[in-house]
């Protein structure tokens, strides 16, 4: 079966601060995958979107930037932390049909300081 | 473009009694639709989703829902609640191009005891 990993779980960074989020998936080839931010109040944003390896779509203009190095692996980076890049950020993928269902790995909380 | 409103931010019901979780949606095509249920400080788990096939779709921990294209309702129902049922509920959409997802701001569920 197919599982997702994102790590860490809870990042405590200064700001100023560069930042780097990886997010892994076992057990699939090829899927899509996607960075979300959810801030508090404000429900689930895309960030990033990725149908192959070293191809990224950023949904919205920000301080992050998004890699896909490998097949299965996603990472989500910025040079210098602002403070409102702070939230929860999630990883995600789906098979490369269309209109299938995306699943979720278990988040990163971000605290800027 | 798709839309997706949950009618209520937040519901409470007593333990063992029925739930009911209300999503209208707005598309120009078929749409496939999901239900995401996410536990405090998690990432999202799919409940079920509706791809055109039945209308009445069963999901995981004994949730369900109706896809009425007359109402363009898909409200997520449960026949009695558990304590572990706490939790926030999103309803979603597919994208028109099959591979982003339109989500609703989120439904609050509050089981008391």
């Amino acid at each position: 079966s197919q599982t997702i990993h994102q790590w860490p779980a809870t990042l405590v960074q200064p700001v100023g601060s560069p930042l780097s989020l990886e997010c892994t998936v076992e057990g699939t080839s090829n899927p899509n995958l996607y960075w979300y931010r959810q801030a508090a109040g404000r429900g689930l944003q895309l960030l990033f979107y990725s149908v192959g390896i070293g191809q990224i779509s950023s949904e919205v203009p920000q301080n992050l930037s998004a890699s896909r190095p490998q097949d299965r692996q996603f990472i989500l980076s910025s040079k210098k932390l602002l403070l409102s890049d702070s939230g929860f950020y999630l990883c995600a993928w789906s098979a490369s049909v269309a209109y299938q269902p995306q699943h979720f790995g278990d988040g990163t909380r971000l605290s800027i300081l | 473009a798709q839309s997706v409103t949950q009618l209520d931010s937040h519901v409470s019901v007593s333990e063992g009694t029925p739930v009911l979780l209300r999503c209208n949606y707005s598309s120009s095509y078929s749409p496939s639709l999901f239900w995401y249920v996410q536990h405090p400080n998690k990432g999202l788990q799919l409940l079920l989703k509706y791809t055109s096939a039945a209308t009445l779709v069963k999901g995981i921990n004994g949730f369900e829902a109706e896809f009425k294209k007359s109402e363009t309702s898909f409200h997520l129902t449960k026949p009695s609640a558990h304590m572990s049922d706490a939790a926030e509920y999103f309803c979603v959409v597919s994208r028109l191009d099959g591979n982003k997802l339109v989500f609703g701001a989120g439904t609050i569920l509050r089981v008391k005891s």
